[in-house]
């Protein structure tokens, strides 16, 4: 059975960091690529940020570039969102998202964690 | 900001059929990427839908269908039940934007 399960929200203040994790099981990790998508409390879906299997392709949102950056481990099948510069907008759900490709062009997101909130405030 | 318009709300009687639209540009649906459907019920992860425009992954009813046409894809609910109440959003690619994805604004379903 196919398992996402984020971590490491919380609450922060504006213009510090935060590390998100991912931890996926049930497959066959450095197969897939993977993304994160986030969801503004009472809000849409908003794709953030991309990864290929090898981490040779990565994509950002324009509204996280140079602020966030993805990253995973294949050997620890787990992915990562290292975000800095926190801002009051960045307030949201965070969800793992697993492709079915190896790379991050186009596509769509067939399995996804149950997320991790982050929420940016003083 | 997303770039696919969806109605904000559609509502139907129990067994009704609905329709969800997801209209966009010529930098994505209308460029021929595909379109990807999600449905995520009160309180819990999106879950995919329709995939590549009309196909179910495995599980979904065949009440769910999609279809795609020019700069727009719809949704549709045959036999509306109680539980189909939830969001709904489009998703798809877009060229113009820096290795981007995008999502419909979400659309939600009511079971009368």
């Amino acid at each position: 059975e196919v398992q996402l399960v984020e971590s490491g929200g919380g609450l922060v203040q504006p213009g510090r960091s935060l590390r998100l994790s991912c931890a996926a099981s049930g497959f066959t990790f450095d197969d897939y690529a993977m993304h994160w998508v986030r969801q503004a409390p009472g809000k849409g879906l908003e794709w953030v940020s991309g990864i290929s299997w090898n981490s040779g392709s990565i994509g950002y949102a324009d509204s996280v570039k140079g602020r966030f950056t993805i990253s995973r481990d294949n050997a620890k099948n787990s992915l990562y969102l290292q975000m800095n510069s926190l801002r009051a907008e960045d307030t949201a759900l965070y969800y793992c998202a697993r492709a079915p490709s190896t790379v991050t062009t186009e596509g769509y997101f067939d399995y996804w964690g149950q997320g991790t909130l982050v929420t940016v405030s003083s | 900001q997303s770039v696919l318009t969806q109605p904000p709300s559609v509502s139907g009687a129990p067994g009704q059929r609905v329709t969800i639209s997801c209209t966009g540009s010529s930098s994505n649906i209308g460029a021929g990427y595909d379109v990807h459907w999600y449905q995520q019920l009160p309180g819990t992860a999106p879950k995919l839908l329709i995939y590549g425009n009309s196909n179910r992954p495995s599980g979904v009813p065949d009440r769910f269908s999609g279809s795609k046409s020019g700069t727009s894809a719809s949704l549709a609910i045959s036999g509306l039940q109680a539980e189909d109440e939830a969001d709904y959003y489009c998703q798809s690619y877009d060229s113009s934007l820096s290795g981007s994805y995008v999502f419909g604004t979400g659309t939600k379903v009511t079971v009368l």
